[in-house]
């Protein structure tokens, strides 16, 4: 069974704390994602990697940054978390598209709720 | 670019009743289009997907068709039930868009006893 793991589900974080959100696929998926979610606002993209060591801002990309030194493991970073980064945040990863592979859907972990207090 | 739009929740349905949840989509040459589902507190699951034009996706009694002349890829279930309460969010990836899925704005379905 595919899997996307995020490693918390729930988390509470201090204003100005540094945070790290862990994800791990074991799919051998070339890309991942780091969407948020928040009501009436849908999903947002904040980062993706398509490569070990490649990354590429989303549409929402301050405030964050991400890391990705393992094919298998993309990790979102708040330098200094605040109030409005309070949220559910998604991680994804689906398969490149190469070679005018089509139709492969995300797959995506349980989700991490953060609060900022 | 890309855009997905579907109907805002929520959907409020008894029991038994029929579900139509509107897709319409805007994208060059021929995407790939998914349904997802999200159930509380979950992540979202992949319910469905269809690939080219007039494809048939369906999985535990949801279905839906690409239509590419009115681009659309309208969810559809005859006969809902409590336990299909859940956000679905209608997706494309876009033939020519490399990594990318575009999300629609997603919509709560709510169904009642």
């Amino acid at each position: 069974d595919v899997k996307v793991t995020q490693s918390s589900r729930y988390l509470v974080k201090r204003t100005g704390e540094k945070v790290f959100l862990e994800c791990v696929q074991d799919m051998d998926h070339e890309n991942m994602f780091w969407y948020r979610q928040d009501p009436g606002l849908g999903l947002r993209l904040i980062y993706f990697s398509y490569d070990v060591k490649m990354k590429e801002k989303g549409d929402i990309p301050e405030g964050y940054s991400v890391s990705r030194e393992k094919k298998e493991r993309f990790s979102l970073i708040l330098e200094s978390a605040s109030t409005n980064q309070t949220s559910m945040y998604l991680c994804a990863s689906s398969l490149g598209y190469k070679g005018g592979r089509r139709g492969t859907e995300a797959f995506f972990g349980q989700g991490t709720r953060l609060t900022v207090v | 670019g890309d855009s997905v739009t579907q109907m805002e929740g929520p959907v409020t349905l008894s029991e038994e009743a029929f579900l139509t949840i509107n897709c319409t989509y805007t994208a060059t040459g021929y995407p790939s289009l998914f349904w997802y589902v999200q159930y509380p507190g979950e992540g979202l699951q992949l319910l469905l997907k269809a690939t080219k034009a007039d494809d048939k996706g369906s999985n535990k009694g949801f279905e839906a068709t690409y239509r590419k002349e009115t681009t659309s890829f309208h969810l559809e279930k005859g006969s809902v039930q409590v336990s299909d309460s859940a956000v679905y969010f209608c997706a494309l990836r876009g033939q020519n868009a490399g990594n990318m899925l575009t999300f629609g704005g997603g919509t709560r379905l709510m169904v009642k006893p």
